[in-house]
């Protein structure tokens, strides 16, 4: 049982080049997360999906926009990649919809905007 | 806005010391829930606390929910090499629908 799958694990691009990177969750959850970790400050929420069909803002959307491609699916695209952007990039589900549900994270992708 | 905030930020220990890291919000939270991320590695859920005082053990671990349900602590008895990783606490945003993470308390131990 894979849980969630992200691509790739690591990435480096030139500033203002675009990318995807790609979340699957083979779970049956209803709701996926976009996150980003940067040193000392945690996980913030770029994305969410709390189901099939709908995306919504996080704390910090700017420069992403999202597609919930399915129900096992959510990707996550850097339209011109700036080196603000240099963080690892967790994609998350959870079962349901809600500030209570425990979530489930992929590997990371390690992505570095020079 | 909404915040939580965990201190310390980080802590060295010998292996065998006691280890406490506190998690405290801004506004009362309806649950919260602990993560540990290994070096490296991702956040891996640990445990969800919703009653008020509420107390839970798994194994050397005891969560904690603070009667007010503003604050909330995860302390490790004797510690181990295997303990090493960065332990997040979260809760819902108010409205429910979105969890906000703490900074993480980085826990080094020394063999």
């Amino acid at each position: 049982n894979a849980g969630v799958t992200q691509t790739p694990k690591f990435q480096v691009l030139k500033t203002g080049q675009s990318m995807t990177l790609q979340c699957a969750q083979d779970m049956n959850h209803n709701s996926m997360y976009w996150y980003r970790q940067d040193p000392g400050m945690g996980l913030r929420l770029i994305y969410y999906s709390a189901s099939e069909g709908t995306t919504d803002k996080g704390e910090v959307p700017n420069g992403y926009n999202v597609s919930r491609l399915n129900k096992r699916e959510f990707s996550l695209r850097l339209e011109s990649a700036a080196p603000s952007q240099t963080s690892v990039y967790f994609c998350a589900s959870s079962e349901l919809e809600g500030g209570n549900q425990p979530q489930h994270f992929g590997d990371g992708t390690r992505l570095s905007i020079l | 806005g909404q915040q939580v905030m965990q201190i310390p930020q980080y802590q060295h220990v010998q292996e065998g010391e006691d280890f406490t890291t506190y998690c405290n919000s801004s506004t009362t939270l309806s649950n919260i829930q602990w993560y540990k991320q290994r070096p490296g590695g991702h956040p891996v859920f640990l445990i969800q606390l919703v009653k008020s005082g509420e107390v839970k053990k798994q194994k050397r671990l005891t969560f904690q929910f603070g009667e007010a349900k503003k604050n909330s602590s995860l302390h490790i008895t004797a510690t181990q090499t295997t303990d090493v990783g960065t332990y997040f606490c979260a809760g819902p945003l108010t409205g429910g629908f979105k969890t906000i993470f703490g900074a993480g308390t980085r826990l080094f131990v020394k063999a």
